[in-house]
């Protein structure tokens, strides 16, 4: 079955450590997404990319980053300087244009503390 | 700025019972609009997505209309059953920036 796979699904991490959290997908997607999603909020884009080798920031791109060396591939690094990293976090891919739907993987759970 | 509003943030009802969760959007320049349900600890779910030039879309139970003048979205869930608790989001998509914004969302709670 087509899909996205986040893993790890739960990430426990000491405050001042980097960490990256994986996104794979096996659709032949284009576009992949990563958003943050905080208790009370909307989903917020930290990064996206549309292509392999080209990526944008979102909304929230500071403490973050990322690269998009395959098309299947889309990891995001938590930095140290991010303020406030505790969240779910999730990734997304859809095929380029607008008139495709998003599809999500099931998000990792990242504590720091 | 899009900003995108979904009212009520909480609702509960019988099962049984006909509803409509409502989202609103500032700027009416959408390419798409989309309703997705997402369960506890889970991703997201896509369940309808209207291009900006139809007014509506179905899919079973469910039925999503566009209004993108009034910058307006319904989203209709037929005879509601327990299995139809969720936190529904609506999302549209801007362009110029190739991204959805989402709305915080509402959490649909039925009971028996």
């Amino acid at each position: 079955d087509g899909g996205i796979t986040q893993s790890p699904k739960y990430l426990f991490r000491k405050e001042g450590q980097n960490v990256t959290l994986s996104c794979e997908q096996n659709l032949n997607h284009d576009a992949m997404y990563w958003y943050r999603q905080d208790p009370g909020q909307g989903l917020r884009l930290i990064y996206y990319s549309q292509i392999v080798n080209d990526f944008q920031k979102g909304d929230i791109a500071e403490g973050y980053s990322v690269s998009r060396e395959k098309k299947e591939s889309f990891p995001l690094t938590v930095t140290s300087a991010q303020k406030n990293p505790t969240a779910f976090y999730l990734c997304a891919s859809c095929e380029e244009g607008s008139s495709s739907p998003l599809h999500f993987g099931n998000g990792t759970r990242l504590t720091v503390t | 700025k899009q900003e995108v509003t979904q009212i009520p943030a909480a609702l509960s009802v019988p099962e049984g019972e006909n509803l409509v969760l409502n989202c609103s959007f500032t700027d009416s320049a959408i390419y798409n609009l989309q309703w997705f349900r997402q369960d506890p600890g889970k991703g997201l779910t896509s369940l309808l997505l209207i291009q900006s030039s139809q007014r509506e879309q179905t899919s079973g139970r469910l039925n999503a209309s566009l209004d993108k003048s009034s910058g307006r979205s319904t989203l209709y869930i037929a005879a509601s059953q327990p299995g139809d608790s969720a936190t529904y989001l609506c999302a549209v998509f801007t362009g110029t920036a190739s991204k959805l914004t989402f709305g915080t969302g509402t959490r649909l709670q039925v009971t028996l």
